[in-house]
């Protein structure tokens, strides 16, 4: 089955960087590839996404690309606020069945 | 984006008993629903996936007896966690997804068996 790896598992930035979480896949089937972030007690929300044939995507901060040949995708913050501080997932899905979920990234904005 | 509203969001139950969570989504019709679980500060893990009108399909190491899963419309789908023990006690979300597009989550149920 699919196997997702996420880096790094912490990650704390002071308020105003940008923070970049990464992430790699094992099934070149994969083909939607998500980013959700939780907060405490909460379940996850999708805050973007991107899909295999394009090759990056961007949202305001939030910005996503995607290697399809080498396998992995990152997600990027800019301009970090205190609000943003939460655990990220990414999630490699085959057409949004299954979905299979990295290890989480715990993101710090100091202020 | 698309509402799933999963009910109860906490629950504490003795152990023995048995704990029915609800998934539902609110304003589509979701062709598949996915439960998961999630330890203290780790990742979701799947636990099953379920299609209306079929049995669900399940992870492998996820007992099917002991967490039942009925997907009986296209709006419902329902975990039960039979003859809970302490360490059945998790984080419980689920998730609907159209089809062949983005999933969208449950806020999740705190499950606490005592």
């Amino acid at each position: 089955g699919e196997n997702v790896e996420q880096h790094p598992s912490t990650l704390s930035v002071q308020e105003g960087d940008s923070a970049v979480i990464k992430c790699t896949y094992s099934d070149s089937a994969s083909n939607y590839f998500p980013w959700y972030k939780q907060e405490l007690g909460k379940g996850p929300q999708l805050i973007i996404d991107i899909r295999s044939n394009v090759g990056e995507k961007k949202d305001q901060r939030i910005a996503v690309t995607l290697n399809k040949t080498a396998k992995h995708f990152s997600l990027h913050i800019t301009e970090t606020q205190p609000e943003d501080s939460a655990v990220y997932f990414c999630a490699a899905s085959i057409s949004g069945n299954q979905f299979y979920f990295g290890t989480g990234t715990s993101l710090t904005v100091i202020p | 984006g698309a509402v799933v509203s999963q009910h109860p969001s906490w629950v504490i139950c003795k152990s023995g008993t048995s704990v029915k969570i609800e998934c539902r989504s609110l304003d589509f019709q979701a062709t598949t629903m996915f439960w998961y679980r999630q330890f203290p500060k780790q990742s979701l893990m799947l636990m099953a996936t379920s299609n209306e009108g079929s049995k669900a399909t399940y992870e492998q190491g996820v007992e099917k007896d002991k967490f039942l899963i009925n997907h009986a419309s296209l709006t419902l789908s329902t975990l039960t966690v039979t003859s809970a023990h302490p360490e059945d006690s998790s984080f419980y979300i689920c998730s609907a997804a159209r089809q062949g597009t983005e999933a969208f989550f449950g806020q999740g149920t705190r499950l606490t068996v005592v």
